[in-house]
């Protein structure tokens, strides 16, 4: 079973920063806050991962609590492009010895005009 | 661009006929992955192969078989399909060395009639 609850749905003006939360309060020392999303009919896309310390790259922005038990994936300027089904996935750095990505049932985001 | 590649995107057939969806990747990446993903719920890992090591999920019907003849092909075989088989069938790889970081290919939607 995943190990992290999300919002089922969201919505965001076109424009503004998009900030999805994520609780996933039994992470442990080892494991990584990974983020997907999946934008329909598509297959899923890696966006950002984070240990403790905040991240960031060209897609987002990921601020992880100093508690570890929650974390936001910010979209600084949301387009239409954004809009998609966002993961919010717990791993370990390499996926443990199986590798796996476990899927919860995300966030589905939509970006309005 | 190097990419996951499937084929077909769609795949349509008949109950108990055998089917072969295949997968194959530019990235050189040793880890592959097989996804089933059914209608408005998220991916769900089938199996994966570690170099030429076969993984099987503890819940992956014994209906459901894979092929990997070499770095670049993976293949997924459906020997029965039944209709509750049809679903998206997403192919993920990624390089063991590196953090969690998958990529998918777009899927082939399967149609069981």
């Amino acid at each position: 079973d995943a190990k992290t609850t999300q919002p089922t749905s969201m919505d965001c003006a076109e424009g503004r920063a998009a900030n999805l939360p994520c609780n996933h309060s039994t992470i442990s020392g080892n494991e990584y806050v990974y983020w997907y999303r999946q934008i329909h009919s598509q297959g899923p896309q890696y966006i950002i991962h984070g240990l403790k310390n905040n991240e960031t790259n060209e897609m987002a922005s990921l601020i992880i609590t100093e508690d570890r038990k929650s974390s936001t994936l910010i979209l600084p300027h949301a387009t239409l492009r954004d809009t998609a089904v966002y993961y919010c996935i717990v791993s370990d750095r390499y996926g443990g010895s199986q590798g796996n990505l476990i899927f919860g049932k995300g966030t589905k985001l939509s970006v309005k005009p | 661009d190097a990419m996951v590649i499937q084929n077909p995107r769609y795949q349509v057939t008949q109950f108990g006929k055998p089917v072969t969806l295949s997968c194959s990747q530019t990235l050189n990446h040793n880890v592959m992955y097989w996804y089933q993903q059914k209608s408005s719920q998220a991916p769900k890992l089938l199996f994966h192969y570690y170099d030429k090591d076969f993984n099987n999920e503890a819940d992956t019907p014994d209906n459901f078989q894979s092929r990997r003849p070499n770095t670049s092909f993976c293949f997924l075989d459906i020997r029965s399909p039944g209709l509750g088989d049809a679903a998206m069938y997403l192919c993920a790889t990624r390089n063991s060395g590196t953090p969690n970081e998958q990529f998918f290919g777009p899927g082939t939607r399967l149609t069981v009639l």
